[in-house]
This record gives C-alpha cells, sequence and structure tokens, in this order.
C-alpha cells in the first residue's frame, strides 16, 4: 500500500501478557518512529530508527518495552507483561531523511486495551 | 528544556465562524515547525510546515503564521467546516537528527453546525 499499515487495529489484551504491535512504513522511508497516545494527549515519543538501528530509544518507558526493525522496513513493538497503564493507542511513522524536513507520515494506529 | 504548548485545550466553535490556535515553543536550535491535523480515531496528517525564514504559509482555508523571534506559531482556520473538528498538533523540529520532533499536546477543535 501507498501509506504506513499497522497491524492489529485492535488488541484486548490481560494484564500480564505479552503483545506484539507491527508497523510497515512507507517504502523507502529510512527513518521509522513509534508513539504512545492517551486520550486527550498529544502523541509521546517511544523510539526512532533510523534504518535497523534505534537511533533514540529515550522514550521507552521501562525495560518491558522494546521495538525491532531488523531488515530495515518493518518494526515491531513488543510490550511484555503488560499493565493496565499500557492502555494506549501505539502510532507508527515513517519519514524520508534526504529532506530533514521533519514531515511524518503516520499510520492509523493500534489501539492496546490491557484489562 | 525543549518544550512545545498550544493553546487552548479545547475550542467548540459555530460552522462558518473564523478561529486561531496557539504553539508557544522553546525549542533550540530551531529547524522548522509543522502543523498536524489529527481526526479522531486516525494518524496524524501534515498540513503545513513553516522554516525559520517564513512569516505566513496558507494551505486553503488554514493559515500558518510564524514568529521566530518570539518563538509562536499560530493557525488560522477560516470558515470553519464540520469536517475541521480534529486535534490540531504543534511539532517542532530541532534540527540535526531527524528524531529531534518535539510535539505539543494538541488543541481538540469541535465545529458545531
Amino acid at each position: 500500500g501507498a501509506g504506513v499499515s499497522q497491524t492489529p487495529s485492535n488488541k484486548v489484551t490481560e494484564k500480564g501478557k505479552y503483545v506484539e504491535l507491527r508497523c510497515d512504513p512507507i517504502s523507502g522511508h529510512t527513518a521509522l518512529y513509534w508513539y504512545r497516545q492517551s486520550l486527550g494527549q498529544g502523541p509521546e515519543f517511544l523510539i526512532y530508527f533510523q534504518g535497523t538501528g534505534a537511533a533514540d530509544d529515550s522514550g521507552l518507558p521501562n525495560d518491558r518495552f522494546f521495538a525491532v526493525r531488523p531488515e530495515g522496513s518493518v518494526s515491531t513493538l513488543k510490550i511484555q507483561r503488560t499493565e493496565r497503564g499500557d492502555s494506549a493507542v501505539y502510532l507508527c511513522a515513517s519519514g524520508k531523511t534526504s529532506t530533514n524536513t521533519g514531515e511524518l507520515f503516520f499510520g492509523e494506529g493500534s489501539r492496546l486495551t490491557v484489562l | 528544556k525543549n518544550q512545545v504548548e498550544q493553546s487552548p485545550q479545547s475550542l467548540i466553535i459555530l460552522e462558518g465562524k473564523n478561529c486561531t490556535l496557539q504553539c508557544n515553543y522553546t525549542v533550540s536550535p530551531f529547524s522548522n515547525l509543522r502543523w498536524y491535523k489529527q481526526d479522531t480515531g486516525r494518524g496524524p496528517v501534515s498540513l503545513t510546515i513553516m522554516t525559520f525564514s517564513e512569516n505566513t504559509k496558507s494551505n486553503g482555508r488554514y493559515t500558518a503564521t510564524l514568529d521566530a523571534d518570539t518563538k509562536q506559531s499560530s493557525l488560522h482556520i477560516t470558515a470553519s467546516q464540520l469536517s475541521d473538528s480534529a486535534s490540531y498538533i504543534c511539532v517542532v523540529n530541532g534540527g540535526g537528527s531527524q528524531g529531534n520532533l518535539i510535539f505539543g499536546k494538541g488543541t481538540k477543535l469541535s465545529v458545531k453546525p
């Protein structure tokens, strides 16, 4: 597809379970970001990839959160031992680095609900 | 500390009226500022970008301004439509690596008939 694709669109899980959220960026975009957005708030930065490597993971709240991008395209955000406070919409965005204008192209998000 | 503050937090206006949203930032260095529109349940979409040398830029009924001296930006919406109901997010790019993007919390605009 032409845009950023995120799956699943909705995920309901129980406290303590493990979840994976997937992001397919726009083809050719080397920059990939994960954000978390709670109701009524702006996106909160989690992690930024440049190619395969995490260039900035300072936004990950704790060691239960981990993200990978092994081939420089698809990325997976992994959350271990989920807690109710992890409930939010997780947004993925991709961007070109050649222009450095900072425009991000967002997916529709994955809504995570931890019961 | 790099911060982006937006006001008001929320706004309700009648269809056809104009409104102005504010964004103040303390990000330094400054590369550019972008306004995004986020419809409910969707990802944000870029409306316009303002660079250091630009004061005003229009995109249809949307007009953005930037005062780099006072570190303020505004987004003016003319002749509002019901479809303008959304959150508007101000994002400042601190330059350098593309990871240096500072997000505001957004202004939630509701346009009523």
